[in-house]
């Protein structure tokens, strides 16, 4: 089946430093979405990518899609207290409007 | 405007009872999907509608699960009768039909099955 894979599944980072995950999927993407869920709350909407090689900023974040459309990654410079939370990424596979969520990765950011 | 209302917020109920989440989604949004969260896991999908036809409910165990949404706007999502392993947290989420194809979620409903 259609699978999207996110690693690691957790990290801890000391606050400034920064932070990476990425996500993998077993197919071609047609597109992918960032979401942010913070402990206890539902999963927020970040970002999403289109194209091949795409890559998109947000301040501190910065998000990239593989040139294959099969993987993506975020990457938060100089974490803060406020980035903690779960990371995922979600893909749609052909169709537009099928969404398939990844594992996530969970953040910790020590002050 | 108002964003996805979903009720109740926690659920405690029996094993082999029955038990039902509703969902609100936000007005004008064609697309409504019913997603189950475990702890510390992403999203799975059970269903997804457009407007009032399930178009894909391939992942809802439709042994005990049963999902509606009459008039192409709110939904209810049925568990007869729940197991111990249904506990989880159900999240109603809803997308309109232009712009980045992003998912509003509802705040979710929490069920333990005892």
């Amino acid at each position: 089946g259609q699978q999207v894979m996110q690693i690691p599944q957790y990290q801890h980072v000391q606050e400034g430093e920064d932070f990476t995950t990425y996500c993998n999927s077993s197919t071609t993407l047609s597109n992918i979405q960032w979401y942010k869920q913070r402990p206890g709350g539902h999963p927020v909407f970040l970002i999403q990518l289109v194209k091949s090689g795409e890559v998109k900023k947000q301040k501190r974040l910065t998000f990239q899609f593989g040139e294959a459309k099969k993987n993506s990654s975020l990457h938060i410079t100089a974490t803060q207290t406020t980035d903690v939370g779960t990371y995922f990424c979600a893909g749609r596979f052909g169709g537009y409007q099928k969404v398939t969520f990844g594992t996530g990765t969970k953040l910790q950011v020590i002050p | 405007e108002a964003g996805v209302v979903q009720s109740p917020r926690y659920k405690i109920i029996e094993k082999k009872q029955p038990v039902a989440f509703w969902c609100n989604p936000i007005s004008g949004h064609n697309t409504l999907y019913w997603y189950l969260q475990n702890l510390g896991q992403g999203p799975e999908l059970l269903i997804r509608y457009e407007n009032e036809e399930a178009v894909d409910d391939s992942q809802l165990p439709k042994d005990r699960f049963s999902a509606e949404r009459l008039k192409g706007v709110d939904s209810t999502l049925k568990i007869q009768p729940a197991e111990l392993g249904d506990s989880a947290v159900y999240l109603c989420a809803s997308r309109g039909g232009e712009g980045t194809g992003e998912l509003f979620f509802g705040e979710g409903s929490r069920l333990t099955v005892l």
